[in-house]
């Protein structure tokens, strides 16, 4: 049974500090791996997606790493912003499924 | 192109009531996911449904159901209203495989 993890819960940075966000997964036969973001409120908005053939994705400010050897997958923000502020999910999904294992997230605050 | 889209956004129900929510997925999309997020249990998985086929079910109980038609449009339905059941429901839709994009979420809130 897939188990994702992210610690720390909450994050609270000055700007334009570079972070490094972590996900923990128990199955290494995971199909790929979602990262998200959630505003209060609101839906999720996906960030990035890496298939577990790959290694990494890059979007902008944002780079997504994974490690199925590990059970890690890592996501990148450089240079954040107030804007960055949100709460960052990742998911995983195991083949046959769509079904997605959330992490619990991990809130992010940036302070001016 | 537009996104998923899920009605009503809010909705106030009273204990013992029945809801029917509604999610709309981006065109071409086949596959639609429902999930429910509480502060105490996050994200957790409901029911999946491709090509109106129910492939896979989470931990509910038989008060939540689901179906899909033809246009690939989904509802969830949950009878016999509980407290607990106030949470924010989230509707996902892909192709089957690859990424998965969320709806903004419809708001139930159980008096």
């Amino acid at each position: 049974k897939q188990e994702v993890t992210q610690i720390p819960a909450a994050l609270s940075v000055p700007e334009g500090e570079n972070l490094v966000l972590n996900c923990s997964f128990t199955d290494s036969a995971i199909y790929n791996l979602q990262w998200f973001r959630q505003d209060p409120g609101k839906g999720l908005t996906s960030l990035l997606l890496i298939q577990s053939s790959q290694r990494e994705q890059t979007s902008g400010r944002l780079n997504a790493s994974l490690d199925k050897s590990s059970g890690r997958s890592t996501l990148y923000i450089a240079a954040s912003q107030p804007g960055d502020s949100a709460t960052y999910l990742c998911a995983g999904k195991q083949g046959g499924s769509e079904k997605l294992v959330f992490g619990k997230g991990m809130k992010l605050t940036v302070n001016p | 192109k537009a996104g998923v889209t899920q009605t009503p956004r809010y909705l106030i129900k009273t204990r013992g009531q029945q809801v029917t929510l509604s999610c709309s997925p981006i065109s071409g999309h086949r596959s639609v996911s429902w999930y429910q997020q509480t502060p105490g249990q996050g994200l957790q998985f409901l029911f999946e449904y491709f090509s109106e086929t129910q492939r896979n079910k989470g931990n509910f109980p038989g008060r939540f159901s689901g179906r899909q038609f033809s246009n690939s449009r989904s509802e969830m339905n949950v009878s016999t209203l509980e407290l607990g059941d106030s949470a924010l429901y989230l509707c996902a839709s892909s192709l089957g495989w690859g990424e998965a994009f969320f709806g903004q979420g419809t708001r139930l809130t159980v008096v």
